[in-house]
């Protein structure tokens, strides 16, 4: 399996820009989570996503963030208007809930607002 | 609000002696406890998860539980360069909460 897959790796968009961040979970997976991670406040969740329904999405820093998940395969978190606090790594996980409760992690998207 | 607790480091371990990573949290009601390793620029990777009060044992890795104390510590036996790297502590009751992690660095 390819693993959990981001995209972009990086992005360099000045304040004010849409940022449109995409995930695509490992197949089979029923769960999927967005976090935050930066240095001052390390890693925070910011929403996650049961059978693409959003369950608990208390983590989302204000409305400027929004999450979507329309299928089981693919997920997007958008930043409108992005804001240099923004500027952080992003990543996307996803998990089946059994027991072990391991959640793959992707890669990580990269994120600086200018 | 829930806080998962832990010294920043960076922790400085000998090869081959012993690690010891610490963690204390908030919530008594937490049920889940899990310790994931993340190298540099990469991504977190999960390790160990524990849910009872004591010990859990896997290879070189121990992860120790103590929830009268709400404590939780990472034992790495025959400490290795590789296993340098930082630590977070998760801990789970409703959602998962992450501490700041701690920085290893192993010393050849």
């Amino acid at each position: 399996d390819a693993g959990v897959i981001q995209s972009p790796r990086h992005e360099v968009t000045e304040m004010g820009q849409e940022v449109t961040l995409r995930c695509k979970p490992i197949s089979g997976h029923d769960y999927l989570f967005w976090y935050r991670q930066t240095m001052m406040r390390g890693l925070e969740l910011l929403i996650y996503f049961n059978n693409n329904v959003p369950i608990d999405d208390s983590g989302m820093p204000e409305d400027r963030f929004s999450a979507k998940m329309p299928n089981a395969s693919f997920s997007t978190l958008k930043i409108q208007p992005s804001e240099p606090r923004d500027s952080a790594v992003y990543f996307c996980a996803s998990t089946v809930r059994d027991r072990g409760e391991t959640q793959y992690f992707g890669p990580g998207t990269r994120l600086l607002v200018l | 609000q829930k806080e998962v607790e832990q010294n920043s480091g960076p922790l400085s371990v000998p090869e081959g002696a012993i690690a010891s990573l610490n963690c204390t949290y908030s919530d008594r009601g937490s049920q889940s406890f899990f310790w994931y390793r993340q190298y540099s620029g990469k991504s977190p990777e999960l390790i160990m998860f524990i849910y009872s009060n004591g010990d859990k044992e896997d290879g070189r890795f121990t992860a120790q539980l103590n929830k009268a104390s709400q404590y939780v510590s990472l034992l790495i036996r025959d400490s290795q360069p590789s296993d340098s790297a930082t630590y977070l502590c998760a801990v789970r009751d409703d959602k998962i909460i992450f501490g700041k992690g701690t920085r290893l660095h192993i010393l050849p």
